[in-house]
């Protein structure tokens, strides 16, 4: 079956620096999100991406954070410079339709100290 | 914005028993779907509602859309411990395409 991939699983960074997340969403599908969730706490929406741009962000993405689909099959979150508030895990989701099932990804565990 | 009040927050059942969890908002949603999170994973999608009072099932989970698209209600019939996990419920709403998630139900089934 399947299924939306992530890497690293794990990442720790210093205050500071830049990460990039990786996604691999589902082959056929068009629609492509990001979403975090601070521990304990319910999943947040980041980002919706379509037709190489930007649909939908929230306020949580600010000019810290970017998305790109750099190929045909990845798609990455780059957070430029990492704060501590930024630990969190954070999922990549992908759909087949506008308001169709998102599928996650198992999530990449970012740790800032 | 857009909120899902998902209740109840946590439940403890006997293996075996049904379960029966539900989520409301005061904003209509046009696609309704529900999760399942085990500890460190991503959110595992178990159905998909896309019709007002649809009512669709996958295995021993049964899941509504109501009449007027503002609640969903999840049901798991005879448990097993596998069935362990924080469930929640997200809705896709208005003009855009994100996720609204509720706060979850943390199910534990007693063996």
């Amino acid at each position: 079956e399947p299924e939306v991939t992530q890497t690293p699983s794990h990442q720790v960074t210093q205050m500071g620096q830049e990460v990039i997340l990786r996604c691999v969403p589902i082959s056929n599908h068009l629609y492509f999100y990001w979403y975090r969730q601070i521990l304990g706490q319910k999943v947040e929406f980041l980002v919706s991406f379509y037709n190489n741009e930007i649909s939908e962000k929230s306020e949580i993405f600010d000019d810290q954070f970017s998305v790109e689909r750099p190929d045909g099959s990845n798609f990455t979150l780059k957070i430029r410079s990492t704060k501590l508030e930024d630990s969190a895990m954070y999922f990549c989701a992908s759909s087949e339709t506008e308001r169709g099932g998102q599928y996650f990804g198992p999530g990449t565990r970012l740790t800032v100290t | 914005g857009q909120q899902l009040n998902q209740s109840p927050q946590s439940m403890f059942i006997q293996e075996g028993e049904d379960v029966s969890m539900n989520c409301t908002s005061s904003s209509i949603f046009n696609t309704w779907l529900w999760y399942k999170q085990d500890p460190g994973e991503g959110p595992v999608l178990l159905i998909a509602l896309y019709k007002a009072g649809e009512l669709t099932s996958n295995g021993r989970l049964t899941a509504q859309f109501g009449i007027t698209r503002k609640d969903s209600f999840l049901n798991i019939s005879a448990s097993i411990p596998s069935d362990v996990g924080i469930y929640f419920c997200a809705g896709i709403g208005g003009s855009n395409y994100k996720l609204t998630f509720g706060k979850g139900t943390l199910l534990t089934v007693n063996p």
